[in-house]
């Protein structure tokens, strides 16, 4: 069965610095998001991403954050200054159907970002 | 504000018995519910979606239940096992975003 792929599984940074988290989706999807999770609390989100532009956002992602889908298959999520706080398990997910409440969303495993 | 909220953080059971677990939401009206279940360090699962106009659903040992005026949704597990013990999450969606509730970490002990 087709899954989302996350790259890195970990990454560490120091603050400050920039980090790039990224996903494969699967093939055939429409929608894109960006999820958190800070150890402990719940699955939060923060971009939609949708016919190459984003969809809606969170106020979770404000300036210091990006998405980007360069390619027919990579979506990113650009840290610019890391701070503390954004240590957190970062997941992607995809969807299949544009407009349709009654879709599933597909996640990857997550990429858990520490920042030092 | 919108919110979607689940009972209790955690609910300890014995193997065998009944898992019922409860979603409550305040200023959504949606026309779906879903459920999705999360294991340490995994992200979450999509396990069933209900319609606003079912009144239930049923996949194996799961069964989901939607009562809109009660804006309430109710998911049991039957039969429970050890390999059910996870995190199960109650979603929604926003526009076109799914927002999820903070979940309920269910024990099943054998």
């Amino acid at each position: 069965e087709p899954e989302v792929t996350q790259t890195p599984s970990h990454q560490v940074t120091q603050m400050g610095q920039e980090v790039i988290l990224r996903c494969v989706p699967i093939s055939n999807h429409l929608y894109f998001y960006w999820y958190r999770q800070i150890l402990g609390q719940k699955v939060e989100f923060l971009v939609s991403f949708y016919n190459n532009e984003i969809s809606e956002k969170s106020e979770i992602f404000d300036d210091q954050f990006s998405v980007e889908r360069p390619d027919g298959s990579n979506f990113t999520l650009k840290i610019r200054s890391t701070k503390l706080e954004d240590s957190a398990m970062y997941f992607c997910a995809s969807r299949d159907r544009a407009n349709s409440r009654n879709s599933p969303l597909h996640f990857g495993n997550g990429t858990r970002l520490t920042v030092t | 504000s919108q919110k979607i909220e689940q009972n209790s953080e955690a609910l300890n059971i014995q193997e065998g018995k009944t898992a019922t677990l409860t979603c409550n939401y305040t200023n959504y009206s949606p026309a779906y519910l879903q459920w999705y279940r999360q294991d340490p360090g995994r992200g979450p699962v999509f396990l069933l979606l209900i319609r606003e106009n079912e009144k239930e659903k049923r996949k194996e040992r799961l069964k989901v239940t939607f009562d809109t005026t009660l804006k309430q949704s109710l998911f049991h597990i039957t039969a429970s096992q050890p390999a059910d013990s996870a995190t199960y999450l109650c979603a929604l969606y926003n526009n076109n975003d799914m927002r999820f509730g903070a979940g309920t970490r269910l024990t099943v002990k054998p």
